[in-house]
């Protein structure tokens, strides 16, 4: 069984500035992938970046990157000079076991102008 | 390439009423799965196909029924629709079951 958990609920930067989303999460598997995903209001679920749990480099992409700290169970998502694009809800989710993907409760970022 | 498509958009379905909520994958991907999401509740697995042929009751499969027509098809059905069941379906599909997910655009459907 997987559970993973995002704590902020809402955060809210300013445009340019960087931010970092909370991910925690406890797996019985060896083998396991992490994920944060975006869904803008548009409501598609877009991935944003990949880590798999054997990698201990961290995964980036472009202006996305994580902070896997595998000990602690610990996926944070930063975002360097946020744009409004941005503005989202941020999904985490872990798998690797036999079935789907266990996702997080999301958060909701808000880029202010 | 349309990736994952799924139809209807939206439904208004009656309470006991059925139907059955479509997708299609042009990835030729094995795995596929229906999710629901309901606010403050992220994503929720009902059911999943780790490969054509099989399927699996996922966290919440109470009230659903699923078929795997062939590799690009796997549908949803509510056979006797309850207001409980009024949410956002969203159906994704990945290359194996252990593979990164994409997803369709989701059905919103209310269930009065």
């Amino acid at each position: 069984a997987q559970t993973v958990t995002q704590s902020q609920p809402e955060m809210s930067v300013q445009e340019a500035e960087t931010v970092t989303l909370s991910c925690t999460y406890d797996t019985s598997e060896n083998n396991y992938y992490l994920f944060w995903y975006k869904q803008p209001p548009s409501r598609q679920m877009i991935l944003v970046i990949r880590q798999e749990a054997y990698k201990q480099q961290n995964a980036t992409e472009n202006r996305f990157s994580v902070n896997f700290q595998k000990a602690a169970k610990s996926f944070s998502l930063k975002i360097s000079d946020s744009q409004l694009g941005d503005t989202a809800m941020y999904f985490c989710a872990s798998g690797g076991g036999a079935d789907g993907l266990t996702f997080g409760k999301g958060t909701h970022l808000i880029i202010q102008p | 390439n349309a990736g994952v498509t799924q139809t209807p958009k939206f439904q208004v379905l009656k309470t006991g009423q059925s139907m059955t909520l479509q997708c299609a994958q042009d990835m030729n991907h094995n795995s596929m799965y229906w999710y629901r999401q309901d606010p403050g509740m992220g994503l929720r697995l009902i059911y999943y196909s780790a490969s054509e042929g099989t399927t699996d009751k996922g966290e919440v499969p109470n009230g659903y029924n699923v078929s795997r027509l062939n590799k690009r098809e796997f549908s949803l059905r509510l056979e006797s629709a309850a207001p409980s069941q009024t949410s956002v379906y969203f159906c994704a599909s990945s290359r194996d079951i252990q593979e990164t997910q994409y997803f369709g655009p989701g059905t919103r459907l209310l269930v009065l």
